[in-house]
């Protein structure tokens, strides 16, 4: 099974800040990767996919980028609804699988 | 009016069975492929299973190979999750998901519903 690991886990910071969070898999994933926001008590919401593909409706401070074995997903101006948790998924060979999340708090 | 609607979770002792149900409306359900989703309390995403737009072709995570199936029927716009010999690490909210292809992410996901495996 393909491993992801996200970092940090945990991400405290200031509206407006620039946030940066990596995913790195165990394998090379090519570009086929996904990012999710998930607020609590809530279900995931997809952000991205194709590592840096934006869905539909989600705002352009989200960003993604690499590809291979390691991604980052960057939101340039931290804005309140931003505060969630965030989570990687490959998709390039079954079983499909998550990073352990990030979660972004406010400082 | 939600898109996917989720239901048939609830407390079942280790051994047991449920029946998960997930109601598509307002979406294309028959065009795509559906997935099962789960999240442990105050854990991460685990994918539990696919099935394919015509429901000839299965996948799952081989934690619960042999224990659950899904399935789905098309003319009911529905999705479903046979879960059997339940262990308590099965317990999770259950999310139901579109998936946009065969080896794909997810883009519309229901609220979700709560098994709980204990005795």
């Amino acid at each position: 099974d393909i491993q992801m690991t996200q970092s940090p886990s945990t991400l405290s910071a200031s509206v407006g800040d620039r946030v940066t969070i990596t995913c790195r898999a165990s394998q090379s994933i090519s570009s086929w990767l996904a990012w999710y926001q998930q607020k609590p008590g809530k279900a995931p919401n997809l952000l991205m996919y194709r590592a840096s593909t934006l869905e539909s409706g989600v705002p352009s401070r989200f960003s993604g980028s690499g590809s291979g074995t390691e991604f980052t997903l960057t939101i340039s101006s931290l804005q309140p609804d931003d505060f969630a948790t965030y989570y990687c998924q490959q998709y390039n060979t079954y079983p499909l699988t998550f990073g352990g999340g990030t979660k972004v708090e406010i400082k | 009016e939600e898109p996917l609607v989720e239901s048939g979770g609830g407390l079942v002792q280790p051994g047991g069975s449920l029946r998960l149900s997930c109601a598509a409306s307002g979406i294309n359900f028959n065009g795509f492929y559906m997935s099962w989703v789960r999240q442990p309390p105050g854990k991460g995403l685990e994918w539990v299973a696919n099935i394919k737009e015509d429901g000839t072709d299965k996948y799952y995570v081989d934690s619960v190979r042999g224990r659950f199936t899904i399935s789905r029927d098309n003319a009911g716009n529905s999705l479903y999750l046979q879960m059997n010999s339940l262990r308590v690490e099965d317990t999770a909210v259950y999310y139901c998901a579109r998936s946009r292809g065969w080896r794909a992410y997810m883009d519309v996901w229901g609220k979700g519903t709560t098994v709980t495996v204990s005795s």
